[in-house]
């Protein structure tokens, strides 16, 4: 089955770039989608068509997608930015099916 | 506004059945795909299901395929998922996500804020 795979964490003091990656076989023919959850709440599209960002989501945020990873970068994070954060891609086989990485805690302190 | 609203979660022995629905209403819902997506206690996402706009079209996890259906009713308003033969690893928080469009902002742009099935003799 298709998989897509994140680092469990990463860690960056306020002001700094957080990277956060996502590795697939199909992402070189699919588009990677990046959500955003803090603690009991529902997730949040970030960023969309790898690049895309969605109105209401602040400026800091953006992506990136080059051959089989996908990079989710925030400039400048901030500690309210401290969340789990999950890429999501489908299947390029063609059966249209979902699948979302691991997700990747980052923690800003 | 966009509101997805989930129901008919709870506690189920294995071996039995549920039927999730989702109150969709704030957008056109027979324009939009849709999907389930769940989180096992502690876990990260899964996807689950989708369906098409004119449920033409379905698509499910290996995980739960064959064992679960996904529907809809556009006159309604409405997205199920009838979850049969459950398992304890199905014991998860499902949420309902609605897909953007093809040419305006796709992904999962709303979400429902999600509802619990416990899977437990």
């Amino acid at each position: 089955s298709y998989e897509l795979t994140q680092p469990p964490s990463v860690s960056v003091s306020p002001g700094q770039t957080a990277r956060i990656t996502c590795s697939g076989d199909g992402l070189p023919k699919k588009y990677a989608y990046w959500y955003q959850q803090k603690s009991g709440q529902a997730p949040v599209l970030v960023i969309y068509e790898d690049s895309k960002r969605p109105s209401g989501i602040p400026e800091r945020f953006s992506g990136s997608s080059s051959g089989t990873m996908a990079t989710l970068t925030i400039s400048g994070a901030r500690v309210e930015d401290e969340a789990d954060y999950y890429c999501y891609s489908t299947d390029s086989s063609g059966n249209h099916r979902g699948v979302f990485g691991g997700g990747t805690k980052l923690t800003v302190l | 506004q966009v509101q997805l609203v989930e129901s008919g979660g709870g506690a189920v022995q294995p071996g039995r059945s549920l039927r999730l629905s989702c109150a969709a209403s704030g957008f056109t819902f027979s324009s939009h795909g849709m999907h389930w997506v769940r989180q096992a206690p502690g876990k990260g996402l899964e996807w689950v299901a989708v369906i098409w706009y004119d449920g033409s079209n379905r698509n499910y996890a290996e995980s739960v395929k064959g064992r679960f259906t996904i529907s809809r009713d556009n006159s309604k308003n409405t997205l199920n998922l009838q979850m049969n033969s459950l398992r304890a690893e199905d014991t998860a928080v499902y949420y309902c996500a609605r897909e953007g469009m093809v040419g305006d902002i796709t992904g999962f742009l709303d979400w429902g804020q999600g509802i619990l099935v416990t899977v437990s003799s």
